[in-house]
């Protein structure tokens, strides 16, 4: 089937360490993004990628960074340097032939770092 | 950053009453509106993607008008059941970045 996975659903992570979230999709499209929600906050974006080997920062990109070596897979590591790294983490991706084409999202992955 | 305002914020209603939210954007530079329902324990689902100003679109009970000029979209659920119960989040599409910006969402509990 066609979609997008992130995992691990859950992360539970030490304060100071670094975490990476995965985010792979199989739709074969071009653009990929990672969106953080918290409580009574719309979806936020950290990062996007619009090819292969390019990305460009969201709004609030600060203390994450993220890589995008295969059309398949934009990885996000949350890194010790966000001073709240503690959200809920959506990854979607879309086309970039029209403006109005949809992002479809992933299951999200929810990070508690303590 | 894009101010896209979503109202109200919750709405709770009853089995079978219509409702209808508003969300609110900048009426320069526009380039599309979208609507997504986003259910407890799932991920966000496109409902409707419009462009054109006087737009109107449909999917069963649920419907969405736009108007760019002033700003401004609907979305009406027509008959509400206890399945419509989510987070209805409007995202304002950004011209070549390819960029949503996203409102915060209503959230609609339909009590049966």
């Amino acid at each position: 089937d066609g979609g997008i996975t992130q995992s691990p659903k859950y992360l539970f992570r030490k304060e100071g360490q670094n975490v990476t979230l995965s985010c792979e999709q199989n739709l074969n499209h071009d653009a990929m993004y990672w969106y953080r929600q918290d409580p009574g906050q719309g979806l936020r974006l950290i990062y996007y990628s619009q090819i292969v080997n390019d990305f460009q920062k969201g709004d609030i990109a600060e203390g994450y960074s993220v890589s995008r070596e295969k059309k398949e897979s934009f990885p996000l590591t949350v890194t010790s340097a966000q001073k709240n790294p503690t959200a809920f983490y959506l990854c979607a991706s879309g086309s970039v032939w029209e403006t109005s084409d949809e992002q479809y999202f992933g299951p999200g992955t929810r990070l508690t770092v303590t | 950053i894009l101010n896209v305002e979503q109202s109200p914020q919750s709405l709770h209603v009853q089995e079978g009453d219509s409702t209808n939210f508003t969300c609110s954007f900048p009426s320069s530079n526009f380039y599309a509106l979208h609507w997504y329902r986003w259910e407890t324990a799932k991920s966000p689902e496109a409902l409707f993607v419009m462009t054109l100003n006087g737009d109107e679109k449909k999917k069963g009970r649920i419907s969405a008008t736009l108007n760019t000029k002033e700003g401004y979209s609907y979305l009406y659920i027509k008959g509400s059941q206890p399945e419509d119960s989510a987070t209805y989040l409007c995202a304002l599409g950004g011209g070549s970045n390819y960029k949503l910006t996203f409102g915060k969402g209503t959230l609609l509990t339909v009590n049966p």
